[in-house]
């Protein structure tokens, strides 16, 4: 069935080093894989998005990687700053019958970025 | 952060009632969803519609109803019939024209059952 899972669901890192969170689909058919952030008590915020035609996309410090292969997308971000905790979620789209998509988010990550 | 609206923020409820959630949008979308956020669960979608007087359901629909009579509004009734309704109800709006469309996420609506 449609499945997104995520990993780690906790991460702790010093500022300035890098972090990485990663998951995997289990549609081959899924085209586009966003990353959402959200900040306690806040909605989640689209941060980065790939596309199943693109490898690999970067937008500063944060760059997103994909394996349609192997089915799995992995969120980068370096040099790591205080304002960088948050949870992020992955998702994944899905598709159906009478032209209907959907995306399905993983569980989350809970990024802790320590001074 | 306009553009998507909830109302209200927080929201009691006794057993047995019925509540009604709000989601106003003024981004001209098309697509609408509603979300459930439990702690370590991530989102999972509730309902969405694609277009106006249409609308589907999503993982986890029982206990709950919507209509979708103006492209605008997109309200969630939880029913009394859903056995935990505590939760954080999150709505989305996106254009709807791709397959590639950004979800816009609104503030959210605190559930609390008493």
């Amino acid at each position: 069935g449609e499945n997104v899972e995520q990993h780690p669901s906790t991460l702790s890192v010093q500022e300035g080093d890098s972090a990485v969170i990663k998951c995997t689909y289990s549609d081959s058919a899924s085209n586009y894989f966003p990353w959402y952030k959200q900040e306690l008590g806040k909605r989640p915020q689209l941060i980065i998005d790939i596309r199943s035609n693109v490898g690999e996309k970067k937008d500063q410090r944060i760059a997103v990687t994909l394996n349609k292969t192997a089915k799995h997308f992995s969120l980068h971000i370096t040099e790591t700053q205080p304002e960088d905790s948050a949870v992020y979620f992955c998702a994944a789209s899905f598709f159906f019958s009478g032209g209907y998509n959907k995306l399905i988010f993983g569980a989350g990550t809970r990024l802790a970025v320590h001074p | 952060d306009g553009g998507i609206t909830q109302s209200p923020k927080y929201l009691f409820r006794k057993e047995g009632q019925n509540v009604t959630l709000s989601c106003e949008q003024n981004l001209n979308h098309d697509a609408m969803y509603w979300y459930r956020q439990d702690p370590g669960q991530g989102l999972r979608l509730i309902y969405y519609s694609q277009i106006v007087n249409d609308f589907q359901k999503g993982d986890i629909a029982e206990g709950y109803s919507v209509s979708r009579e103006k492209k605008e509004s997109f309200p969630l009734t939880v029913t009394s019939a859903q056995k935990n309704p505590t939760a954080f109800y999150l709505c989305a709006s996106s254009s709807g024209d791709s397959y590639y469309n950004e979800q816009f996420f609104g503030p959210g609506t605190r559930l609390t059952v008493l």
